[in-house]
């Protein structure tokens, strides 16, 4: 098993550009989240999915979009890319509801939007 | 105030020490988490608890839900232990909406 795999490991953007992150998890599980962690900081809930086909916010979904099509991806959708949106993403997946059972950890994504 | 809080921040001690990282958590929660995150950027789980003790290894995690306090306890540490430390605890009635974080402690182990 691959686990969590997150593409691509670093990226750069220009103000305004556009992007997608992709989460792909090969464990079969219904959950499915997006984080970002800032310097100093805790991770942050951006978006999670409980299922293919449903998705809700988390607690800083603003400048991002997510679908979930399919159990295995859950991409993440940067639109009008800010200097604020500088972070490192993480996605997670766990066999249900989060929290309650171990979170599994994709690589992670290093963002720089200049 | 951040519902989940640890220390300390930053803590730097020689190999063989034992070391302790705390965390203080304010809501009431069905299960706390203790993650590893490694320079490198990746986070592993280490432990979930949601009462009394576990073990792994050199690793021995205990929580106090009456004292909403946890800690993780190292012993024999080594500079491959040296790695962030993450606490984060499900929220009681909490939905499928996961952790929340602490902001983690930095440790380091000295040869």
């Amino acid at each position: 098993n691959a686990g969590v795999t997150q593409t691509p490991k670093f990226r750069i953007l220009k103000i305004g550009q556009s992007m997608t992150l992709q989460c792909t998890q090969d464990m079969n599980h219904n959950y499915m989240y997006w984080y970002r962690q800032d310097p100093g900081m805790g991770l942050k809930l951006i978006y999670y999915s409980v299922g293919a086909g449903i998705t809700d916010k988390g607690e800083v979904p603003n400048g991002y979009n997510v679908s979930r099509s399919t159990t295995e991806d859950f991409p993440l959708r940067l639109e009008l890319a800010a200097p604020s949106q500088t972070s490192v993403y993480f996605c997670a997946s766990s066999y249900s509801a989060g929290g309650a059972y171990e979170q599994y950890f994709g690589p992670g994504t290093r963002l720089t939007v200049t | 105030k951040n519902e989940v809080e640890q220390s300390p921040q930053n803590l730097t001690a020689q190999e063989g020490e034992f070391i302790t990282i705390n965390c203080s958590y304010s809501v009431g929660i069905s299960a706390l988490h203790w993650l590893q995150q490694h320079p490198g950027g990746g986070i592993v789980s280490l432990f979930m608890l949601s009462s009394g003790k576990k073990k792994h290894g050199r690793l021995i995690a205990t929580i106090n839900i009456q004292e909403k306090h946890s800690s993780l306890h190292i012993t024999a540490s080594h500079p491959r232990d040296s790695a962030v430390y993450i606490c984060a605890v499900r929220v009681s009635g909490g939905g499928a909406d996961g952790l929340t974080f602490g902001k983690g402690t930095h440790l380091i182990i000295q040869p």
